[in-house]
């Protein structure tokens, strides 16, 4: 089974600020990654879907990108509505998901 | 306007069952294949099921496979999950997500499962 990690697990950043979210698998994966946003209390909410394509609504600062066994999230100008914990996931050919631990933005 | 409404959670003792529903709306749904995804207090999300269009193909993670059945009824796009052998660390928000065919797009908010004596 492929086991995705997420580096860093906790991330500091002011309002305005680029940040970067890094996930890896453990073997090269399809180019089926996603990304969500969660808020405390709320559901996930889909941001990126096929390593790079942003969900419907989805405000442009956030970027998808990768391949092999490496992808990441990029949220360009930090708005204070993007602190929140994001998840990458694979969906493999089997139509199983698997979850990244989760990376938490935090205001610094 | 998609919208999936989870029911069903409930405090229940270990050993038990309990069957969540998750009602769709907005969409088209014998049309669209559904997930099951938990997330444990404080945790992160943990995938469990997958039932495809007319539950023709149905996934398990190895942590439920055999004691979770996955259901729908096209009729009354209803999803379900039977839960049965409840352990404490199934205890956990569960949500039902609408699959796009790459990822989840549409979740509900989720209802929430506590297993405890």
């Amino acid at each position: 089974d492929t086991r995705l990690t997420q580096s860093p697990s906790t991330l500091s950043a002011a309002v305005g600020d680029r940040v970067t979210i890094t996930c890896r698998a453990s073997q090269i994966i399809s180019n089926w990654v996603a990304w969500y946003q969660q808020k405390p209390g709320k559901a996930p909410k889909l941001l990126i879907y096929q390593v790079s394509n942003l969900a419907s609504g989805v405000p442009s600062r956030f970027s998808g990108s990768g391949s092999g066994t490496e992808f990441t999230l990029a949220i360009s100008d930090l708005q204070p509505d993007d602190f929140a914990t994001y998840y990458c996931q694979q969906y493999n050919s089997f139509s199983l998901f698997t979850f990244g631990p989760g990376t938490t933005v935090h205001l610094k | 306007e998609v919208q999936l409404v989870e029911s069903g959670g409930d405090l229940v003792q270990p050993g038990g069952s309990l069957r969540l529903s998750c009602a769709a709306s907005g969409f088209t749904f014998s049309s669209y294949s559904m997930n099951w995804v938990r997330q444990a207090p404080g945790k992160g999300l943990e995938w469990l099921s997958y039932i495809g269009r007319g539950a023709a193909t149905i996934y398990y993670a190895d942590s439920v496979r055999g004691r979770f059945t996955a259901s729908r009824d096209d009729a009354r796009n209803l999803l379900f999950l039977h839960m049965n052998s409840l352990r404490a660390d199934d205890t956990a928000v569960y949500y039902c997500a609408k699959d796009s065919g790459s990822a989840a797009d549409h979740w509900g908010q989720g209802t929430l499962v506590t297993v405890s004596s």
